[in-house]
């Protein structure tokens, strides 16, 4: 099974600032890695699919990078309404997620 | 408006079975694969089962294996989860989704499910 770690486990950033969340895959995972995020009491919702395409609807402050084995989310100009737990979640074989990292806008 | 409406939560036993519903409208449900996925209480997300479009293929990781079993009514626009030999372990939320990481990507808004005696 392809293992994903994800850092931070949390972050504690400012509005306007720029912050990265990383995942880090066990194994080569071909650029199958999506991005999600979750607000507490609501389902996921998908940010970043195919590890930099972006969602239909996702601010463009979101975009996401990264090949192999390596991966990360990056938001720009944090906004208050970013503050949530974000996942990442492979599906190169079957689906797995990163621990989850909780976002606070400070 | 893509929906999907989970139903079938509840306190049950451990040891004991319940069948997760999920009902889809809005979008053409027999072209897409169908995931469960579940969150223990401020806990991190767990695959749980995929299918795929005609259910002759079903998916699951070794928690669940054997005692969770994913079909689909694509007549009724309707995907199952059969959970049986319930454990503590498995409570959670469950969701209910859609083309997992693709633009098509959609979750229900869950069901909760709490195994305790």
């Amino acid at each position: 099974d392809i293992q994903m770690t994800q850092s931070p486990a949390s972050l504690s950033a400012s509005l306007g600032e720029t912050v990265s969340i990383e995942c880090l895959a066990s194994e080569d995972i071909y650029n199958n890695l999506a991005w999600y995020q979750q607000k507490p009491g609501k389902s996921p919702q998908l940010l970043i699919y195919y590890a930099s395409s972006l969602q239909d609807g996702v601010p463009s402050r979101f975009s996401g990078s990264g090949s192999g084995t390596q991966y990360s989310l990056k938001i720009n100009s944090l906004e208050s309404e970013d503050a949530a737990t974000y996942f990442c979640l492979q599906d190169s074989e079957y689906p797995t997620f990163g621990s989850g990292t909780k976002l606070e806008i400070k | 408006e893509v929906q999907l409406v989970e139903t079938g939560g509840g306190l049950v036993q451990p040891g004991r079975s319940l069948k997760l519903s999920c009902v889809a409208s809005g979008f053409t449900f027999s072209s897409y694969w169908m995931y469960w996925i579940r969150q223990a209480p401020g806990k991190g997300l767990e695959w749980v089962s995929s299918i795929n479009t005609d259910g002759g293929s079903t998916y699951y990781p070794d928690s669940v294996k054997g005692r969770f079993t994913i079909s689909r009514d694509n007549a009724e626009n309707t995907v199952y989860l059969q959970m049986n030999s319930l454990r503590s372990e498995d409570t959670a939320t469950y969701y209910c989704a859609k083309d997992l990481t693709t633009p098509f990507d959609y979750w229900g808004q869950g069901v909760m499910v709490t195994v305790s005696s």
